[in-house]
């Protein structure tokens, strides 16, 4: 059975901090990585896609990194903005189409 | 990228009653969606994958007589909560991927079910 670990679970920095979050997942047998912002009681934002076979995926500010052997991603989000303050959250699927497990998330708190 | 619309976005309803909650693909096609359970704090729960035309898939521990799904089109999913207890109060998030490709998950904006 999957198992996707976030670390840190919670994390506050000053704003222009750069930042690292990690994801790591038990089986490697992955089609993808997804990372989601979350804002308080709202759904689910995509913010990268790395295909497995894939190492990273830039967007704008954010940078995402896969190593599928090993079962670890990392987001990077340079020059943080009180904006970003959100819950951040990984998750794989093990086929094209198949459910997505979920990382346990990272809450960001971006202070002015 | 494509929108999925979920509705409502909250709704409170009393104890032993029952709640509709609606997902939509607007742009595209979805074969399969998934309905995801969400508590304070915690990360999104599989309860159930839909699937057009058939019965759904209930993750284990999942009532489905309690938790029904019907995927009657290509862009819409319900999932219908039967005699809803406190207990049931949540927040639901359904996710569709286009049939025609792509590998990337979309989102609807979630419901914020209380029940009292």
């Amino acid at each position: 059975k999957q198992e996707v670990t976030q670390i840190p679970a919670a994390l506050s920095v000053p704003e222009g901090e750069n930042l690292v979050l990690n994801c790591s997942f038990t089986d490697s047998a992955i089609y993808n990585l997804q990372w989601f912002r979350q804002d308080p009681g709202k759904g689910l934002t995509s913010l990268l896609l790395i295909q497995s076979s894939q190492r990273e995926q830039t967007s704008g500010r954010l940078n995402a990194s896969l190593d599928k052997s090993s079962g670890r991603s990392t987001l990077y989000i340079a020059a943080s903005q009180p904006g970003d303050s959100a819950t951040y959250l990984c998750a794989v699927p093990k086929s094209s189409g198949d459910k997505l497990t979920f990382g346990t998330g990272t809450r960001l708190a971006v202070r002015p | 990228g494509a929108v999925v619309s979920q509705h409502p976005s909250r709704v409170i309803c009393k104890s032993g009653t029952s709640v509709k909650i609606e997902c939509r693909s607007l742009d595209f096609q979805a074969t399969t969606m998934f309905w995801y359970r969400q508590f304070p704090k915690q990360s999104l729960m599989l309860m159930a994958t839909s699937n057009e035309g058939s019965k759904a898939t209930y993750e284990q521990g999942v009532e489905k007589d309690k938790f029904l799904i019907n995927h009657a089109s290509l862009t819409l999913s319900t999932l219908t909560v039967t005699s809803a207890h406190p207990e049931d109060s949540s927040f639901y998030i359904c996710s569709a991927r286009d049939t025609a490709g792509g590998t990337e998950a979309f989102f609807g904006q979630g419901t914020r079910l209380t029940v009292v």
